[in-house]
């Protein structure tokens, strides 16, 4: 079956470090969404990418960093430069027309320690 | 620019009661219009969608009309059930910042039996 992996599921991370969570689809999606919820804040756009080797800023892009090597797989690097990193991540992927949903992983969750 | 307006929780149910989450846009252009449901831990998942005007989505026993005209999305059910518990976004989409998603902060809903 076609879907969307996030991993992993938890993930701890020491304060100055910089961690990557992992996200992969085989649905054949062109764009990748990075999302990042926090409580009553709902989702906030982090980075974008609707084509292999390129990407996009979100609304929230800073002491991010991401790469779109391969149309599967769109890495997020949370950098120590990320003044607030503890946050459950989403990733999505979405054909590029308006007139369709997302398919959403099942998400990170990154705390600081 | 861009938002999605929810009613903000949490909505408390009784089972089979009448369920109403408000959700009204602003947007330039004609976007697609989602709700999306999100259970403890997990990923979104897509409920419905609609992508022009007066056009209903349904799914599950759950409806919402796109109306332009008062710019809302609301999402119905007409009898909910404890399964129903979660946190529901509406969310639209425009050809801005390669499509990506505009979420509304989310609405909590519990149903008790």
């Amino acid at each position: 079956d076609g879907g969307i992996t996030q991993s992993p599921k938890y993930l701890f991370r020491k304060e100055g470090q910089n961690v990557t969570l992992s996200c992969e689809q085989n649905l054949n999606h062109d764009a990748m969404y990075w999302y990042r919820q926090d409580p009553g804040q709902g989702l906030r756009l982090i980075y974008y990418s609707q084509i292999v080797n390129d990407f996009q800023k979100g609304d929230i892009a800073e002491g991010y960093s991401v790469s779109r090597e391969k149309k599967e797989s769109f890495p997020l690097t949370v950098t120590s430069a990320q003044k607030n990193p503890t946050a459950f991540y989403l990733c999505a992927s979405s054909q590029t027309a308006q007139v369709y949903g997302y398919t959403f992983g099942s998400g990170t969750r990154l705390t600081v320690v | 620019g861009n938002s999605v307006t929810q009613m903000e929780g949490p909505v408390t149910l009784s089972e089979e009661a009448f369920l109403t989450i408000n959700c009204t846009y602003t947007a330039t252009g004609y976007p697609s219009l989602f709700w999306y449901v999100q259970y403890p831990g997990e990923g979104l998942q897509l409920l419905l969608k609609a992508t022009k005007a007066d056009d209903k989505g349904s799914n599950k026993g759950f409806e919402a009309t796109y109306r332009k005209e008062t710019t809302s999305f609301h999402l119905e059910k007409g009898s909910v059930q404890v399964s129903d518990s979660a946190v529901y976004f509406c969310a639209l989409r425009v050809q801005r910042s390669g499509y990506a998603l505009n979420f509304g902060k989310g609405t909590s809903l519990l149903v008790t039996p």
